[in-house]
């Protein structure tokens, strides 16, 4: 069964540096997504993106943060300064189609981002 | 703005028994999203639903459109069944997924 992937599983950084997080979305998906959720609390929308370009943002989603489809399989997350609020599980998530309509998405396993 | 509520927060239940988790949602979230995330993090989508009832082995999930208001049944409840299950609203429109809290759920043997 088609799964979306995720690497690394975890990741330690430290403050002030770049991170890149990485997924492979479910291959015949348009829209890709990316949530994060602080340790203990509720999993939260940062952005979603159609067609090479971001289709809606939250607030969360500031200037640190960039998306970025680089090749035809991977749908990547950049953080450009890390703070330790940023300390967080990021999901990535897919789905066919978006928009109009409800569509289910589809997580990966989560990369646990560590930022001291 | 969009917002789901859960209850309850945390549930304790003997194997076998009847589970019921409840969701209710605000006016704009046209389709509500049951996940379950396991102790290691990850998450999986069980249902999305914006009318009725739908059933998957042991787990229904149901949904009042009038009253906002949705829930997942687990029957004969099983100790893997333990993890917290989440429910979460989408408007048609928006891609964006508004999550509630979260129903952490142990089924002890």
């Amino acid at each position: 069964e088609p799964e979306v992937t995720q690497t690394p599983s975890h990741q330690v950084t430290q403050m002030g540096q770049e991170v890149i997080l990485r997924c492979v979305p479910i291959s015949n998906h348009l829209y890709f997504y990316w949530y994060r959720q602080i340790l203990g609390q509720k999993v939260e929308f940062l952005v979603s993106f159609y067609n090479n370009e971001i289709s809606e943002k939250s607030e969360i989603f500031d200037d640190q943060f960039s998306v970025e489809r680089p090749d035809g399989s991977n749908f990547t997350l950049k953080i450009r300064s890390t703070k330790l609020e940023d300390s967080a599980m990021y999901f990535c998530a897919s789905s066919e189609a978006g928009g109009v309509g409800i569509y289910e998405q589809y997580f990966g396993p989560g990369t646990r981002l560590t930022v001291t | 703005k969009n917002e789901v509520e859960q209850s309850p927060q945390n549930l304790t239940a003997q194997e076998g028994e009847f589970i019921t988790i409840n969701c209710s949602y605000s006016v704009g979230i046209s389709a509500l999203h049951w996940l379950q995330q396991h102790p290691g993090g990850g998450i999986v989508s069980l249902f999305m639903l914006s009318s009725g009832k739908k059933k998957h082995g042991r787990l229904i999930a149901t949904i009042n459109i009038q009253e906002k208001h949705s829930s997942l049944h687990i029957t004969a409840s099983h100790p893997r069944d333990s993890a917290v299950y989440i429910c979460a609203g989408s408007q048609g429109g928006s891609e964006k997924l508004v999550f509630g809290k979260g129903t952490k759920l142990t089924v002890n043997p």
